[in-house]
């Protein structure tokens, strides 16, 4: 059983659609991840929020939009996708402030986000 | 930008056999963390290496981290059913950065 919780596990959506994915740490972490998984391809950062300051913002575009309202909840707000954004969507926490990892990752069972 | 490279990209074993995997970056390692995904599953955190040359066990697994703190490999010996999956290793560049970055993974089946 993991402490990162994330709803839905499953979402499929239309390109013109607008959908968020949630995620909640139970694991008083101070630092949360967003990150893509697609198939034959590494698991690629998308965002990462320290003490509920987005500390990186790895090039990704404007149709994905994340929020960070508190330390255990991380939100993934979507409009507007393309097929080519159907992948597994992984939330991630980790125990360190200021940008910092100090230690190990805990991820959540991940979104699968199909976009038709 | 850092790269992680990983071999192999997917290795079928006989149940019973050892099995390796390699992950070689372009930069020097601060550290470096292994994980597990199940089928169908989440990546699991199996260990962190930090000092040059060093070598940790758990039980059947050996993970190494190089005397450059440029390559690591995740060593099982006699492998068994349940550990399918695959295997990703992480490497952060520079101390103080948030920024793992994932090699491939090697998938790894083993045949009963």
């Amino acid at each position: 059983e993991t402490g990162v919780t994330q709803t839905p596990r499953h979402l499929v959506m239309g390109m013109t659609n607008k959908k968020s994915l949630k995620c909640e740490q139970h694991l008083g972490h101070n630092a949360m991840y967003w990150y893509k998984q697609s198939a034959k391809k590494p698991l690629e950062l998308m965002f990462v929020y320290s003490l509920e300051e987005r500390v990186e913002n790895n090039s990704v575009p404007s149709r994905f939009s994340p929020e960070c309202p508190n330390s255990s909840h991380l939100f993934l707000h979507l409009h507007t996708l393309q097929p080519e954004d159907s992948a597994l969507y992984l939330c991630a926490s980790s125990q360190g402030g200021a940008g910092v990892v100090t230690g190990e990752l805990f991820f959540g069972e991940g979104s699968r986000l199909t976009v038709l | 930008g850092q790269q992680v490279m990983q071999i192999p990209q997917y290795q079928h074993v006989q149940e019973g056999e050892d099995f390796t995997t390699y992950c070689n970056s372009s930069t020097t390692l601060s550290n470096i963390q292994w994980y597990k995904q199940r089928p169908g599953g989440h990546p699991v955190f199996l260990i962190q290496l930090v000092k040059s040359g060093e070598v940790k066990k758990q039980k059947r697994l050996t993970f190494q981290f190089g005397e450059a703190k440029k390559n690591s490999s995740l060593h099982i010996t006699a492998t068994q059913t349940t550990d399918v999956g695959t295997y990703f290793c992480a490497g952060i560049s520079g101390a103080g950065s948030y920024q793992l970055t994932f090699g491939k993974g090697t998938k790894l089946s083993v045949i009963p």
